[in-house]
């Protein structure tokens, strides 16, 4: 079957780092993406990944391991308007995404 | 903004009643999607539209009725929930479907409460 495990919920403090790690399993892949979703709001679109290596976008990278089946979001210099669920999802070989159950990260000052 | 509205933002409704529920987007996207949000499970996909036509139907009970009368707009029809039925129903939408790249954007939801 396919599936997606991501961790529960994450603290951290603000102005450090944290990374959030993300296990796929998919018939077929066509590329890795990250959301975030702050409470009661839509996800908004953070990174996407089909290559093995790491995608630096501001605070924000993502890394992606194709052959472990493995990618994960570093979210560095944390802001408290970090505190938000960040969604993990796959793309199997019908480009249908597979989504994980998300991460909800606190920031505490 | 992200350019994918939805209304109405809550709803609560009897298992006996019918309701709609709408999605517009401004973004010039020729797919559109419904997807189920529960607390603390992943997203469900339960249709895809790709130019106005349906391309993927994941065993979403009858009583939920989709239609989409054009690129812009996406309607899901509501009847005869159940209560295992309430969650937050997200529309979203992308430049096409069936290829990688694909970012989607998403609107605010609806919150569905049946009673």
């Amino acid at each position: 079957g396919q599936n997606i495990d991501q961790p529960t919920e994450m603290t951290a403090t603000e102005g450090a780092i944290v990374q959030i790690n993300c296990t796929y399993q998919t018939s077929g892949f066509n590329g890795l993406f990250w959301y975030q979703q702050h409470a009661g709001e839509a996800p908004t679109f953070l990174s996407y990944n089909v290559l093995d290596g790491l995608e630096e976008k501001g605070r924000f990278s993502s890394f992606l391991s194709r052959s472990k089946g493995y990618s994960y979001l570093l979210l560095k210099e944390l802001q408290m308007k970090d505190s938000a669920s960040y969604l993990c999802a796959a793309m199997d070989s019908n480009y249908q995404l597979i989504w994980g159950a998300g991460t909800k990260l606190i920031i505490k000052p | 903004e992200t350019g994918v509205t939805q209304t109405p933002r809550h709803l609560v409704m009897g298992m006996t009643n019918k309701k709609s529920l709408k999605c517009e987007q401004h973004l010039g996207h020729n797919a559109m999607y419904w997807y189920k949000q529960s607390a603390k499970k992943p997203l469900e996909l339960m249709f895809v539209y790709s130019l106005e036509e349906r391309v993927e139907n994941n065993s979403v009970p009858s009583r939920f009725s989709p239609e989409c009368p054009n690129s812009s707009h996406l309607f899901l029809h509501l009847h005869t929930l159940q209560p295992e039925d309430s969650a937050l129903y997200l529309c979203a939408s992308s430049l096409r479907s069936g290829t990688g790249a694909n970012e989607q954007f998403f609107g605010p939801g609806t919150r569905l409460t049946v009673l």
